[in-house]
């Protein structure tokens, strides 16, 4: 079983929908979860990041953990074409070391 | 400059070549690392450098040499690569405090396109 699971997708929604993107993770001592987001032919950037349960809103980004499920999300709203990248989740896996989902293409169009 | 480069951009090489990637991270930090990244598949860990100390070395084939002269300065030096070595090389860095909390913000670099024949 992979430490973190991510839908590739490609999502494709139109501009001003709600966007839902989320991850599972395996292992149950992971306290800190990450969103990246990566435009083509550009490295990963950090989006958000929250500690164990929780949510936690960024202007039209939320982050939420769910521990109890294991369970991590990032909901966009009113979505703009200028969010269309690659969403990569991410939790620590100790010290310096980021464990990575696939990442989950998006394309928000007008 | 700013933040974290990462020269070349693109790199084609054959399988008998040898070649190095650059990283330079402007940002003061004294933890860099090297990541892989094929397509629809997690960004793997290479490499982690902590105050110029190897720290972890994810069980990567010795055909890539990881160097770090200093904390500002990481090279990924390839000899007789593999096609399926083909992929995006993304360095990183962050603040990496000795004892430092594992919630360091790692910020990335543009990444080298590498193509092997």
């Amino acid at each position: 079983q992979k430490e973190v699971e991510q839908d590739p997708g490609p999502l494709s929604v139109p501009e001003g929908a709600i966007v839902s993107l989320n991850c599972t993770y395996s292992n149950s001592a992971f306290q800190y979860f990450m969103w990246y987001r990566q435009y083509s032919r550009k490295g990963p950037e950090l989006l958000m990041y929250t500690y164990s349960s929780g949510n936690k809103e960024d202007g039209r980004f939320t982050a939420q953990v769910d521990k109890s499920s294991k369970y991590i999300s990032l909901f966009i709203r009113d979505s703009q074409p200028s969010d269309s990248a690659t969403y990569l989740c991410a939790t620590s896996g100790g010290y310096n070391k980021l464990i990575f989902g696939a990442g989950t293409r998006l394309a928000v169009h007008p | 400059e700013t933040g974290v480069t990462q020269t070349p951009r693109h790199l084609v090489m054959g399988m008998t070549n040898k070649k190095s990637l650059k990283c330079e991270q402007h940002l003061g930090h004294n933890a860099m690392y090297w990541y892989k990244q094929s397509a629809k598949k997690p960004l793997e860990l290479m490499f982690v450098y902590n105050f110029k100390e190897q720290t972890e070395n994810n069980s990567v084939p010795s055909r890539f040499s990881p160097e770090c002269p200093n904390s500002s300065h990481l090279f990924l030096h390839l000899h007789t690569l593999q096609p399926e070595d083909s992929a995006l090389y993304l360095c990183a860095s962050s603040q990496g405090r000795a004892g430092g909390r594992s919630t360091d913000t790692q910020y990335f670099g543009p990444g080298t396109r590498l193509t092997v024949l």
